[in-house]
This record gives structure tokens, sequence and C-alpha cells, in this order.
């Protein structure tokens, strides 16, 4: 089945400065990425997907890219500010088949005011 | 505005209790998930369901089982807890047949085994 490492699992940057978490996955037929964002006692929200027939997705401070032949993909934050700290999650899946994802282990990204 | 809920935010049961946590959505979503999430280990899938007394595996099903009766309820059951099950459990839905569908998570159960 598949695996979805992420890393780092923790990171810190200060306020403005930009963050960027990356996860590979193991089966090529995967089609489907997205990102979940969880705040401390909240539930997890999806924040921004893509899928593999773009190399790119942006959505105001928030980017996700995709590398197929590598198989990984990336969330970058510009311009963090302390309502970004969270918990975030990578998964992957196909559109079709299995109808669940797989999620990776979670980076917890601490904005420094 | 998708709601899901869960029956209880904090649950504290005994070695070898029977355990159930309950699960209800109101949007009418066909699929509906069991997750358990640990420190560094992310969200593991315990069972998911895609209709009504269907169910399949997901990726840490031992020890667990579950039941779908009516669409909006899923509930997931630890016949003898056990202290390796303590841990915070969130169920998902989402609207249609594939995994692509947005899933919207309720708000947690922590359970804690002693």
């Amino acid at each position: 089945g598949e695996n979805v490492e992420q890393h780092p699992s923790t990171l810190s940057v200060q306020e403005g400065d930009s963050a960027v978490i990356k996860c590979t996955y193991s089966d090529s037929a995967s089609n489907y990425f997205p990102w979940y964002k969880q705040e401390l006692g909240k539930r997890p929200q999806l924040i921004i997907d893509i899928r593999s027939n773009v190399g790119e997705k942006k959505d105001q401070r928030i980017a996700v890219t995709l590398n197929k032949t590598a198989k990984h993909f990336s969330l970058h934050i510009t311009e963090t500010q302390p309502e970004d700290s969270a918990v975030y999650f990578c998964a992957a899946s196909m559109d079709t088949g299995r109808r669940a994802l797989t999620f990776g282990s979670g980076t917890r990204l601490q904005v420094q005011p | 505005d998708v709601k899901v809920t869960q029956s209880s935010r904090y649950l504290v049961k005994r070695t070898g209790e029977k355990v159930f946590l309950e699960c209800v959505q109101d949007m009418d979503h066909e699929n509906m998930f069991w997750y358990r999430q640990d420190p560094g280990l992310g969200l593991r899938l315990i069972y998911f369901s895609y209709d009504v007394k269907m169910k399949e595996k997901g990726d840490i099903p031992e020890g667990y089982s579950v039941s779908r009766e009516k669409k909006e309820r899923f509930s997931l059951i630890l016949e003898s807890a056990s202290t390796n099950q303590t841990s915070m459990y969130l169920c998902a839905s989402s609207s249609g047949g594939r995994a692509t569908d947005t899933q919207y998570f309720g708000p947690g159960t922590r359970l804690t085994v002693l």
C-alpha cells in the first residue's frame, strides 16, 4: 500500500519568514495530494490540494508543488503569521480504487512573533 | 455547513471494557472514516465505510471493529480495551465515492484506558 513520509516533524520560523514542508510518497499511481491543517485543540481542515496533472497550485500565501518523477510534493507558506502555527498533514491517494487517504506523520509549525 | 459530531470529547475506561465511540454527520455523506492520532505518527486509518453496512479495513484495524447501520452514523468498537489503545480518535466523513472528496473531521475523542 501507499506510504507517505513527511519532514520535518517540527519547524520554527520567525513571523514574516517562509516555511516549507516536504512529503514523499511510494505509490506511483497516487494522483491526489491534499494538505490538512490542525490548529491546537481543533479538528483538521483541508487547506489546499493538488492533482497530478498540475505541477503547482497557489492560494494566497500558500502553495503546493508536485514532482511526480521524484514522487514528492511540498507545502510552501510565505509571509508567515502567528495564526499559521498549527500541525500540518500531507496525504496521498488515487481517485479510483481505495476510497481513503494515507496521511503523513505531521509537521508542527511554530511561528514566532 | 458540514457538521460531524462525536459522542464524547473525553473518555476514561478500564482495561478489558467494551468501548463504543459514536460519530454522526448531518450532510448525507457516503463515506465515513475512523482515525487514531498519536504524536509523531500522524493520522492512521482504522476503518472506513462507503455505504450502510459496508466497511473496509484501514491500516491499523487490529483490536477494533465498526458498525454502520444508518448512513449518518458510524461507530467504532473496542471489543476489549487495552492500554495501547489510549489515543485521540477522530471521525471524518466525505460526500462522494472517491478518495479525492474533502474529508470533514469531528472534534475528536480522547480515550484513556487505565
